[in-house]
């Protein structure tokens, strides 16, 4: 049983195309965070979201929580090809002392 | 300031041999996560400790594998007599404080069974 689901699971597109990547859950979670990874290399942190609803903006990534906190979503804008990676979410429940982490959505953005 | 370290990135062990994956925290980190990570599969918690504590181990399999996180020095994950299932990417993250959630990842030990 996967707890966060993320789709697509592949995704493909040329340079400067928008994308937009996404990691829902039944279950409700107090904070969710997102990571790119590289391979042979550890996840790296992008962002934590806490707040039902909250956007964050990190150059041209943009990071939404749902009200509800059981989804979120990653939107990319002009991609360019340093963007291509594993991106992970990753999200805490309100109990206990696990993260959760989805499948993952490989990005290639070709030049 | 250095990252989360593991050592070693990569290790080959035959089936039956031990294993030993370590973790350094980044400086002032005081709680340590090992995941695994299977070839077209998610990374999976395994346990969580503090350190001379475990504070939950709910995702460790039963039978051969341990993990410890002592007073001085790395945490260790620790696996008996691996079996070929065992082959995956070990990854361990650090958090400052417990309940953190924000936790930073080291590179991973590649762990090859043959």
């Amino acid at each position: 049983t996967q707890l966060l689901e993320q789709s697509p699971q592949f995704l493909s597109i040329q340079e400067g195309e928008n994308l937009t990547v996404y990691c829902n859950s039944s279950s409700v979670f107090s904070s969710l965070q997102w990571y790119r990874q590289e391979p042979g290399e550890g996840p790296v942190l992008l962002v934590t979201v806490v707040t039902g609803g909250e956007v964050k903006k990190l150059k041209r990534l943009t990071f939404q929580f749902g009200d509800a906190r059981k989804d979120s979503s990653l939107h990319i804008t002009a991609a360019q090809p340093g963007d291509t990676g594993l991106y992970l979410c990753a999200g805490q429940p309100n109990t206990g002392n696990q993260f959760y982490f989805g499948t993952g959505t490989s990005l290639t953005v070709i030049p | 300031n250095a990252g989360v370290m593991q050592n070693p990135r990569h290790l080959v062990r035959r089936r039956g041999q031990e294993a030993r994956l370590r973790c350094s925290p980044m400086k002032g980190h005081s709680h340590v996560y090992w995941y695994r990570q299977l070839p077209e599969e998610g990374l999976k918690f395994m346990v969580y400790l503090q350190k001379e504590n475990i504070i939950d181990e709910s995702g460790m399999p039963k039978e051969r594998f341990s993990a410890e996180f002592p007073k001085e020095g790395p945490s260790i994950l620790r696996i008996q007599q691996v079996v070929r299932g065992d082959s995956a990417a070990y990854f361990c993250a650090s958090s400052r404080v417990r309940d953190s959630y924000e936790q930073y990842f080291g590179p991973g030990t590649r762990l090859t069974v043959t």
